[in-house]
């Protein structure tokens, strides 16, 4: 079936470093994908997004890499700081005509102090 | 940025009551709503789509008579528990994309539901 990041793995990092949370996604029909921001009780909140005819895109203190040839998709955030802390979710839309999204399993991102 | 909110932020009942969830969208109009449910440590799953002005969309496996979905004006949506049993107890988000198709969605801070 279709699947988006089977994995829920803990990334920790030094607070000042860079952080990099991967993604896998299986349907190679999607050209639409979004990285949302999940803090503890609250809903997600909209990171960074990127379609399919581009391979990076740059933000505030954040990167998407997308390898559409191994079905990839990466969040880079750079100097990593203790609010960065939360779970992070790759989704993906593969239909032009919805606005339906799939979430992967997420990463939770630690920053040490 | 676009804001979505949602009301109640947190529910106890008692099993076989009723839970109403309210989600609107606050400075943007929005002809479609999705609800997700999400379990403690695990990802959001799509439940439905709300479709002002028509019938919602269930997703496979999510019972269209338990969670029932109205879709009253371009800024609300509400999401209806009937008959509410524990393991309906779960955290439930809606979203709203801002203007036109695939543009950004923005999602609600999410209810908290405990069915005794």
């Amino acid at each position: 079936g279709e699947s988006v990041g089977l994995h829920l793995p803990t990334l920790s990092v030094q607070e000042g470093d860079n952080s990099i949370i991967n993604c896998a996604y299986s349907n190679s029909a999607s050209d639409y994908f979004i990285w949302y921001k999940q803090e503890s009780g609250k809903g997600p909140q909209f990171i960074i997004d990127i379609r399919s005819n581009m391979d990076k895109r740059q933000g505030q203190r954040v990167t998407v890499l997308l390898n559409k040839t191994v079905k990839h998709l990466s969040l880079q955030i750079a100097a990593t700081q203790p609010g960065d802390s939360a779970v992070y979710f790759c989704a993906e839309n593969k239909s032009w005509s919805s606005y339906k999204l799939i979430f992967g399993s997420g990463t939770r991102l630690l920053v040490r102090p | 940025g676009a804001v979505v909110s949602q009301h109640p932020s947190r529910v106890i009942c008692k099993s076989g009551t009723s839970v109403k969830i309210e989600c609107r969208s606050l400075d943007f109009q929005a002809t479609t709503m999705f609800w997700y449910r999400q379990f403690p440590k695990q990802s959001l799953m799509l439940m439905a789509t709300s479709n002002e002005g028509s019938k919602a969309t269930y997703e496979q496996g999510v019972e269209k008579d338990k969670f029932l979905i109205n879709h009253a004006s371009l800024t609300l949506s509400t999401l209806t528990v009937t008959s509410a049993h524990p393991e309906d107890s779960s955290f439930y988000i809606c979203s709203a994309p801002l203007g036109g198709p695939r543009e950004t969605q923005y999602f609600g801070p999410g209810t908290r539901l405990l069915v005794l």
